[in-house]
């Protein structure tokens, strides 16, 4: 079975400052993407990033970019220069990519990040 | 892009009514689509898969029989509460997927069962 593990509850950072959440998953699949989603209190879920696993290079979309370990199955999130709208909860997901119809996420339990000011 | 809503974003209703949620991909065509239901400071259950023109696929525990999805249309799918209870109250997020890897998400609706 996948799994998806935060071992973070809670986080905090200063503004402008780096912070970087961990996350690592089990799976015995070779093809699958790791996503990096993010709900703010408004509790819309926004993706941040996204890796595809057999992309060796790891991906990175401006301010956010993550360290994706595949044999150690590790899958961090970057975050530079953290602004007050970062404040938010931040899960990562898990999806089989060769799964037809039953693309269903695997989700983390979350890590509640706030940036101080 | 790749715009989902969803209807009502909030809705209080009695116990022992029915309640329906409306999820739209309003610029895409979506053939799967996935119902949540997320506790607070929780993560977010999925409750069952939605493919266009067939019946959804429920994940284990969830009753099926209560929580009625209908896909009728690629845009459109609904998930009706039956029957709620205060138990049912919760926080509904649907998503839709328009390329194979990716679900874009609706905003979310409460549900507060009085």
């Amino acid at each position: 079975a996948q799994t998806v593990t935060q071992s973070q509850p809670e986080m905090s950072v200063q503004e402008a400052e780096t912070v970087t959440l961990s996350c690592t998953y089990d799976t015995s699949e070779n093809n699958y993407y790791l996503f990096w989603y993010k709900q703010p209190p408004s509790r819309q879920m926004i993706l941040v990033i996204r890796q595809e696993a057999y992309k060796q290079q790891n991906a990175t979309e401006n301010r956010f970019s993550v360290n994706f370990q595949k044999a150690a199955k590790s899958f961090s999130l970057k975050i530079s220069d953290s602004q007050l709208g970062d404040t938010a909860m931040y899960f990562c997901a898990f999806m089989i990519s060769n799964a037809g119809n039953n693309r269903k996420l695997i989700w983390g339990l979350g890590t509640s990040l706030a940036v101080n000011p | 892009g790749a715009v989902v809503s969803q209807h009502p974003s909030r809705v209080i209703c009695k116990s022992g009514t029915s309640v329906k949620i409306e999820c739209r991909s309003l610029d895409f065509q979506a053939t799967t689509m996935f119902w949540y239901r997320q506790f607070p400071k929780q993560s977010l259950m999925l409750m069952a898969t939605s493919n266009e023109g067939s019946k959804a696929t429920y994940e284990q525990g969830v009753e099926k029989d209560k929580f009625l999805i209908n896909h009728a249309s690629l845009t459109l799918s609904t998930l009706t509460v039956t029957s709620a209870h205060p138990e049912d109250s919760s926080f509904y997020i649907c998503s839709a997927t328009g390329t194979p890897y990716e679900q874009y998400f609706g905003p979310g609706t409460r549900l507060t069962v009085t």
